[in-house]
């Protein structure tokens, strides 16, 4: 059973550019959150989808946009690349049931540079 | 979410118990107490939650004190393996709500 995927592992891109990150949940899974993690600091939310809608959102400005595919994958779309959006992307996948409590299981992150 | 707070780090020798301490004064009655781990570069990994009864599972135990206000998670034999970042994390019950880390707590296990 493969855990959460996430593509690419790592990825240089120019100030101004755009960048599109993907990850595969894990099996069984129906929701994709995705976090940013900066160098020495804990992952903070971004975004979570779920039935591919936006269903809740961090305080991140609208440069950082996502989707959710009909298979439950996602993409985290980042525009207008500042050099502060360089950190290790974090995509965690759960399964929204009819429970109390849902583990998010994190993918291996796409470490994104912005030069 | 309540918020918590943990010492910056600490270190213990391989093969003994290490105790991660945890303080949630804020919590509220329908918040879980999550537990994730991060090794170095790689993505955070759930060890354990609970409500306000103590749990295990393979990996650690989380003991919870009666009135919910900390929390502490105990790995009963450290290895060199669990020198890593650990994050308590309160958490809301509901549809998914999502994790808000704070800096964790560094574990050094010395050989």
């Amino acid at each position: 059973d493969a855990g959460v995927t996430q593509s690419p592992t790592h990825l240089i891109k120019t100030r101004g550019q755009q960048v599109t990150l993907r990850c595969s949940p894990k099996s069984g899974h129906d929701t994709v959150s995705w976090y940013q993690q900066a160098l020495g600091q804990g992952p903070q939310f971004i975004f979570q989808y779920y039935e591919e809608e936006e269903r809740q959102r961090g305080n991140f400005p609208d440069r950082f946009s996502g989707h959710q595919f009909p298979n439950y994958s996602s993409e985290l779309n980042v525009n207008a690349l500042l050099l502060g959006d360089s950190a290790l992307y974090l995509c965690a996948s759960s399964f929204t049931g009819t429970g109390t409590s849902y583990e998010q299981y994190f993918g291996p992150g796409t470490r994104l540079t912005v030069t | 979410d309540a918020k918590t707070t943990q010492p910056t780090s600490m270190d213990c020798a391989e093969g003994r118990a290490a105790n991660l301490p945890c303080n949630h004064s804020t919590i509220s009655g329908n918040e879980y107490v999550y537990w994730y781990r991060q090794i170095h570069s790689q993505g955070p990994q759930y060890i354990i939650h609970g409500l306000k009864n103590n749990e295990t599972n393979e990996m650690a135990s989380l003991i919870i004190t009666e009135d919910r206000k900390s929390s502490t998670l105990i790995l009963p034999h450290a290895t060199l393996r669990d020198t890593a970042v650990y994050y308590c994390i309160v958490r809301s019950t509901g549809a998914n709500s999502k994790l808000t880390f704070g800096k964790g707590i560094t574990l050094s296990v010395r050989p």
